[in-house]
């Protein structure tokens, strides 16, 4: 199995611009979560997926950010328009429930720049 | 807010020492688990206690849970160069299904 995979790795925009980061989970995961990492927050999660259906966004920071989950190996976040202040490393995480504990599995993450 | 605060923020040992790493939780759990991030990737999962469980051990890992003290500890044994990373403690709150909140990790260092 090749793991979480996020694209882009990198990616450096100019502010106002639209910005979709994209995940493909891992195969039998039933639940995929989006994380942001900055220095001054950590680790945030920002909405998660079980069955592909939204459950929680309530960390989705405002209304320029959106996620969707068309089916059970894609999803993606998108920020339109983009400012400075969501420059981070955007986490994708796919988990399964084995003896009644949830294991994330985090993809590499992209780190955004929006200058 | 964050779930866990972890302590301490930043741990810097000799190899083959031991290295102790606090967190402490708010809310009542279901199960905590330690994740370990090496610079500039994703974290990865290292071990996951239940809270009816107060140790569990992992090859060179042991992990303690006190659900009345809201805390746990990873102890890591025998340190390596390699174990050099961020360690983050994660729980998931009664009724809160499987979301796991992060705590602020710790900062390990360790020096050959």
């Amino acid at each position: 199995d090749a793991g979480v995979i996020q694209s882009p790795r990198h990616e450096v925009t100019e502010m106002g611009q639209e910005v979709t980061l994209r995940c493909k989970p891992i195969s039998g995961h039933n639940s995929l979560f989006w994380y942001r990492q900055t220095m001054m927050r950590g680790l945030e999660l920002l909405i998660y997926f079980n069955n592909n259906v939204p459950i929680d966004d309530s960390g989705m920071p405002e209304d320029r950010f959106s996620a969707k989950m068309p089916n059970a190996s894609f999803s993606t976040l998108k920020i339109q328009p983009s400012e400075p202040r969501d420059s981070a490393v955007y986490f994708c995480a796919s988990s399964f429930e084995r003896d009644r504990g949830y294991r994330y599995t985090f993809g590499s993450g992209t780190r955004l720049t929006v200058v | 807010s964050q779930q866990g605060e972890e302590d301490p923020q930043a741990l810097s040992i000799q190899e083959g020492e031991n290295a102790t790493m606090n967190c402490s939780y708010k809310t009542s759990i279901n199960n905590l688990q330690w994740y370990r991030q090496n610079s500039g990737r994703g974290l990865v999962h290292l071990i996951l206690i239940r809270s009816n469980e107060r140790e569990k051990h992992s090859g060179r890992l042991r992990v303690t849970l006190d659900t009345s003290k809201k805390s746990s500890s990873l102890l890591i044994t025998a340190s390596r160069a390699a174990d050099t990373a961020s360690y983050f403690c994660a729980t998931d709150s009664e009724g809160g299904g499987n979301k796991l909140t992060f705590g602020t990790g710790t900062q390990l260092k360790v020096e050959l």
